[in-house]
């Protein structure tokens, strides 16, 4: 099983570009979640998904955005990149609950200059 | 936003040395997980603690709930070199079934 793909793996934006950063599942989950992590700091949730069509901001939503059109895929999408999102971006996915074990992708490692 | 506030930040020790540490609230939290995050790698989830009070093994790694539902606590055995990285608390707060409060890590390196 693949599990939590994400891709792609590194990327380096400059100031106001956009990009999407991909995130799938093969395990049928319903809950997706889209977290950042900088340098020295644990997780901070940018949004989350319940289920196909069900997305909902987290602790630090601003300069993004979501969409979940299918149970497999919840991309997230940059509008304007700016130094402040640098981070590594992890997304997960869980069943039914956040209490359950949540599955990791390995990570998007981001940099803005 | 609920903080968690874990507990070393960092630990250096020696191979076989036991390892503590811990993660504190200031508001309940209803589930407490430990996850591991080896470099370049997503959190893997170790142990999931569902009751206060709740203790729960995981091999070497033995995790509590504390009965006032504001701390938990991670106890790692005889520690050994693949234990090096960096150790995650999380939890879910009451009526926030969605959403998990992630604590700032403990790193841990083990020193030759």
């Amino acid at each position: 099983n693949a599990g939590v793909t994400q891709t792609p793996k590194f990327r380096i934006l400059k100031i106001g570009q956009s990009m999407t950063l991909q995130c799938a599942q093969d395990m049928n989950h319903n809950y997706m979640y889209w977290y950042r992590q900088d340098p020295g700091m644990g997780l901070k949730l940018i949004y989350y998904s319940v289920g196909a069509g069900i997305t909902d901001k987290g602790e630090v939503p601003n300069g993004y955005n979501v969409s979940r059109s299918t149970t497999e895929d919840f991309p997230l999408r940059l509008e304007l990149a700016a130094p402040s999102q640098t981070s590594v971006y992890f997304c997960a996915s869980t069943y039914y609950s956040s209490n359950q074990p949540q599955h990791f992708g390995d990570g998007t490692r981001l940099s803005i200059l | 936003g609920q903080q968690l506030n874990q507990s070393p930040q960092s630990m250096f020790i020696q191979e076989g040395e036991d390892v503590s540490m811990n993660c504190t609230s200031s508001s309940i939290f209803n589930t407490w997980l430990w996850y591991k995050q080896d470099p370049g790698e997503g959190p893997v989830l170790l142990i999931a603690l569902y009751k206060a009070g709740e203790l729960t093994s995981n091999g070497r790694l033995t995790a509590q709930f504390g009965i006032t539902r504001k701390d938990s606590f991670l106890n790692i055995s005889a520690s050994i070199p693949s234990d090096v990285g960096i150790y995650f608390c999380a939890g879910q707060p009451p009526g926030g079934n969605e959403k998990l409060t992630f604590g700032t890590g403990t790193r841990l390196t083990i020193i030759p």
